[in-house]
């Protein structure tokens, strides 16, 4: 049963490009989440796509923008990158259905280093 | 050994002992807890959870404790081990008109002497 897979694990990018990062969810999840997390700090929510719709935002510029295709599969995509995005940016899955006390799963993440 | 979230955001132990990790959440409208551990170049893994409706529940060497008057949340780990050294987060989720929030504290990190 694979669980949540995420790609590229690293990549490093110039201020100003864009990136696309991506993520399958684990098997028979619907719901993919996608967090930021700096060093040393916990993850940090930036939307929930669901039904290939976003469901829910947080506190992010629209320069951060996604997409959930209709295998479940998800994007994010982020535009004008500044330094301060650099990040450990991760992917989480859960069952829409199940999301009173559904448990989000992890992946690896995509580790983006932007100079 | 004992830890105090974010005024002690590291905690040492020796192999063997017992681990405290504790966190204070936020709402008090938060009804579901769960407890990840983030090893080095992963991501967060599920550790266990627990309701509001429960003020304790174990799991295989891990108990998580639940507070809600005075809105803290600890996990402990029994026997320590090295390969518990590791980032521990709380997560808070409580439901809102859009689903359910998720909120993350700043993490504990675990560091097992042998």
């Amino acid at each position: 049963d694979a669980g949540v897979t995420q790609s590229p694990t690293h990549l490093i990018k110039t201020r100003g490009q864009q990136v696309t990062l991506r993520c399958s969810p684990k098997s028979g999840h619907d719901t993919v989440s996608w967090y930021q997390q700096a060093l040393g700090q916990g993850p940090q929510f930036i939307f929930q796509y669901y039904e290939e719709e976003e469901r829910q935002r947080g506190n992010f510029p629209d320069r951060f923008s996604g997409h959930q295709f209709p295998n479940y599969s998800s994007e994010l995509n982020v535009n004008a990158l500044l330094l301060g995005d650099s990040a450990l940016y991760l992917c989480a899955s859960s069952q829409f259905q199940g999301q009173e006390g559904s448990p989000l799963h992890f992946g690896n993440g995509t580790r983006l280093t932007v100079t | 050994g004992e830890s105090v979230g974010l005024h002690l955001p590291t905690l040492s132990v020796q192999e063997g002992d017992n681990s405290i990790i504790n966190c204070a959440y936020s709402n008090s409208a938060s009804d579901y807890f769960i407890w990840y551990k983030q090893e080095s170049g992963k991501g967060p893994q599920f550790i266990i959870d627990i309701r509001s409706n429960m003020d304790k529940r174990q799991g295989q060497r891990v108990t998580v404790l639940l507070n809600k008057t005075v809105k803290h949340l600890s996990l402990q780990i029994a026997a320590t081990q090295p390969g518990d050294s590791a980032v521990y987060f709380c997560a808070e989720i409580w439901d809102s008109n859009t689903g359910n929030q998720f909120y993350f504290g700043t993490g504990t990190s675990l560091t097992v002497i042998p």
